[in-house]
């Protein structure tokens, strides 16, 4: 069965300096890919998403992430954060065509 | 388009009591599915469907029933609610699945099971 693991609980980083969430997963075939956030009281809002092709995926709001099959990561990255950046990060493997595993999450406080 | 829409926003419970969480789409979506979020668990997947007339079991479906008799609502159901289901419900959208489509998430229900 496919997990993802997100080692960091919470992450605390200053306004205007850079931001990496990691993330970890398992599976045995090609995983499709998935970070999302949630803002306080909201649902979830996706990010961006791997399938295939370009390792380096590029999403909203200014984030990306890389595809490394050699370490089974997908750590997501913003290279300056904005106070509106402040939520919780959750990052998902697709298993087939119906079904996500997801991450505890992270969540991220931006100080001034 | 509304999106993905909950009800209620808010609910209490008590333990042995009934109730159905209410969820609709307007995106004319074929996959819909219900989450729950406990703290330091993330999201766990209950039921799914993707189409009217099929369901299926997700990772935690215990407790729980859902139906899908339209294309646009898909209810879940708890018919003998319990302390351990105190949780935040999200339901979810997509266009035919999820690996390679959006997920669309409703906003939430805060259940409280005493």
């Amino acid at each position: 069965a496919q997990s993802v693991t997100q080692p960091d609980i919470h992450i605390t980083v200053s306004e205007g300096a850079s931001l990496e969430l990691r993330c970890n997963y398992s599976y045995g075939a090609t995983p499709y890919l998935f970070w999302y956030v949630q803002s306080p009281g909201q649902g979830l809002q996706l990010l961006l998403k791997y399938f295939s092709g370009d390792t380096l995926v590029q999403g909203i709001k200014g984030f990306e992430a890389e595809f490394k099959r050699s370490q089974s990561s997908f750590n997501l990255r913003k290279p300056s954060v904005h106070w509106s950046d402040a939520a919780e990060y959750f990052c998902a493997v697709g298993a087939g065509d119906y079904k996500l595993s997801f991450g505890a999450g992270t969540t991220v406080t931006v100080r001034a | 388009n509304a999106g993905v829409t909950q009800t209620p926003k808010f609910q209490v419970l008590k333990t042995g009591q009934s109730m159905t969480l209410q969820c609709a789409q307007d995106m004319n979506h074929e996959y819909m599915s219900w989450y729950r979020q406990d703290p330091g668990m993330g999201l766990r997947l209950i039921h799914y469907s993707v189409g009217a007339g099929i369901t299926d079991q997700g990772e935690v479906p215990n407790g729980y029933n859902v139906s899908r008799s339209t294309t646009e609502d898909f209810p879940l159901r708890l018919l003998s609610a319990a302390p351990s289901q105190t949780s935040v419900y999200f339901c979810a959208s997509s266009y035919s699945g999820v690996s390679t489509d959006t997920q669309y998430f409703g906003p939430g229900t805060r259940l409280t099971v005493l």
